[in-house]
């Protein structure tokens, strides 16, 4: 069974510094690991998808890394803004699961102005 | 809109009653996903359309879950005879391709939710 954890819950950090998200999963056999960031109130955005074949994928200040014989993606944001504060969530799809995700817990990230 | 939509985002009702919770995905995505979300925690799996097929429904917790997309588009998660443990956030999501390449055809995108409570 593939377990997803994302240590730490919570993080408080002052604008202007970079912001590490980590992410561990226990099943190396994926297709892909997808980032997610959640607003209160509304749905899960897309941030960033890597294939299994990929080490990394970036997007402007997002820069999202994959180490799948560690079990471990960490999502790297530059230059933290107050509007960066959010719940952040990796999910994997594993190859023994189908299409279905598995999500990690989440890490509740604070950007203080 | 472009995005996937959800219908009703707010739903309380008696324990004991039924709901009927809607999706509308991205016109054009062959996959469409549900999951429950409890507070603090990520969404979990219940069942997986490609079309108009169940796929996969290993997540509904008892058979007072079913869903159906009958037309390959809109879809609709029901839960009968409603009980407390219920109450949840109810998420849809999305994607263009159902396959398994893990390409970015099968990114997942999601909807805002429906929050269902149980009284």
């Amino acid at each position: 069974k593939q377990e997803v954890t994302q240590i730490p819950a919570a993080l408080s950090v002052p604008e202007g510094e970079n912001l590490v998200l980590n992410c561990s999963f226990t099943d190396s056999a994926i297709y892909n690991l997808q980032w997610f960031r959640q607003d209160p109130g509304k749905g899960l955005t897309s941030l960033l998808l890597i294939q299994s074949s990929q080490r990394e994928q970036t997007s402007g200040r997002l820069n999202a890394s994959l180490d799948k014989s560690s079990g471990r993606s960490t999502l790297y944001i530059a230059a933290s803004q107050p509007g960066d504060s959010a719940t952040y969530l990796c999910a994997v799809r594993r190859r023994a699961a189908g299409n279905k995700l598995t999500f990690g817990g989440g890490t509740r990230v604070l950007v203080k102005p | 809109g472009a995005g996937v939509s959800q219908s009703p985002r707010y739903k309380v009702t008696k324990r004991g009653q039924d709901v009927a919770l809607r999706c509308d995905p991205i016109s054009g995505h062959v996959s469409l996903y549900w999951y429950r979300q409890a507070l603090g925690q990520g969404p979990e799996f219940l069942t997986y359309f490609n079309y108009e097929a169940q796929q996969d429904k290993s997540g509904l917790p008892n058979d007072r879950f079913s869903a159906e997309r009958p037309e390959g588009s809109i879809s609709t998660l029901t839960i009968q005879r409603t009980e407390q443990r219920d109450s949840a956030m109810y998420r849809c999501a999305s994607s263009f391709s159902g396959g398994t390449s893990g390409s970015l055809s099968e990114t997942q995108y999601f909807g805002p939710g429906t929050r269902l409570l149980v009284l």
